[in-house]
């Protein structure tokens, strides 16, 4: 139980463009879910955190129009890259947490985004 | 606000050896949670071991287990009888208690290497 799925698993995109990524609680109801970025051989750094039904709470330094995070219901949550360009280039990963189990983060599988 | 710390950037050991990861945290708070994750060349985070930081007894699952010494903030992993599959990126990361969702704070990685 408790599997978390992205969609897609790799894109890639031209300078300019918005790009959607899907984070996914498959069998279970994700009140919270996280977005982080990875770079090459770095650490997994928090973009920011999603409760269902409200906004996003953004970290410092992450801009918040560039990156639309959406948590509409209890098992999906969007990450919108607007206009990307080439920095924005990145493994993104998203988890997810449920009432209750919130010591546990479940981690979906990553989306490599590649802007050209 | 909380910090990590994983000194080793890459360790490399025969199969079967035993290898302890070190990782020491920064916080004023008294109780978390705290985590060893493990990401393989997939890039699913994998959560290997957690300890909850009021439980004075060491937290072991199987091969892994950990040295979780409060005072010194330390809380180093260690993996016996290593394996081929062992091979991974390993992060440690610290959580406060969680009243509601609280956000994991990773520490820089560590790569392992399993040589047969």
């Amino acid at each position: 139980g408790a599997v978390v799925s992205q969609h897609p698993s790799w894109v890639i995109c031209k300078s300019g463009t918005s790009v959607k990524i899907e984070c996914r609680s498959l069998d279970f109801q994700a009140t919270t879910m996280f977005w982080y970025r990875q770079f090459p051989k770095q650490s997994l750094m928090l973009m920011a955190t999603s409760n269902e039904g409200s906004k996003a709470t953004y970290e410092q330094g992450v801009e918040k129009d560039k990156f639309l995070i959406n948590h509409a219901s209890l098992t999906l949550s969007t990450l919108t890259v607007t206009s990307a360009h080439p920095e924005d280039s990145s493994f993104y990963i998203c988890s997810a947490s449920f009432t209750g189990g919130y010591e546990t983060q479940y981690f979906g599988p990553g989306t490599r985004l590649l802007v050209l | 606000a909380q910090t990590v710390t994983q000194s080793q950037p890459e360790m490399s050991v025969q199969e079967a050896e035993t290898v302890t990861l070190s990782c020491t945290y920064d916080t004023s708070e008294n109780n978390y949670y705290l985590f060893w994750y493990k990401q393989p060349p997939s890039r699913q985070m994998i959560l290997v071991i957690r300890q909850e930081a009021y439980k004075q007894q060491n937290a072991t699952e199987n091969r892994f287990s950990v040295n979780f010494q409060k005072a010194a903030k330390s809380f180093s992993l260690k993996i016996s009888d290593s394996q081929l599959g062992d091979t991974a990126m390993y992060f440690c990361a610290f959580m406060k208690l969680p009243q509601g969702a609280q956000k994991l704070v990773f520490g820089q990685g560590t790569r392992l290497t399993i040589n047969p």
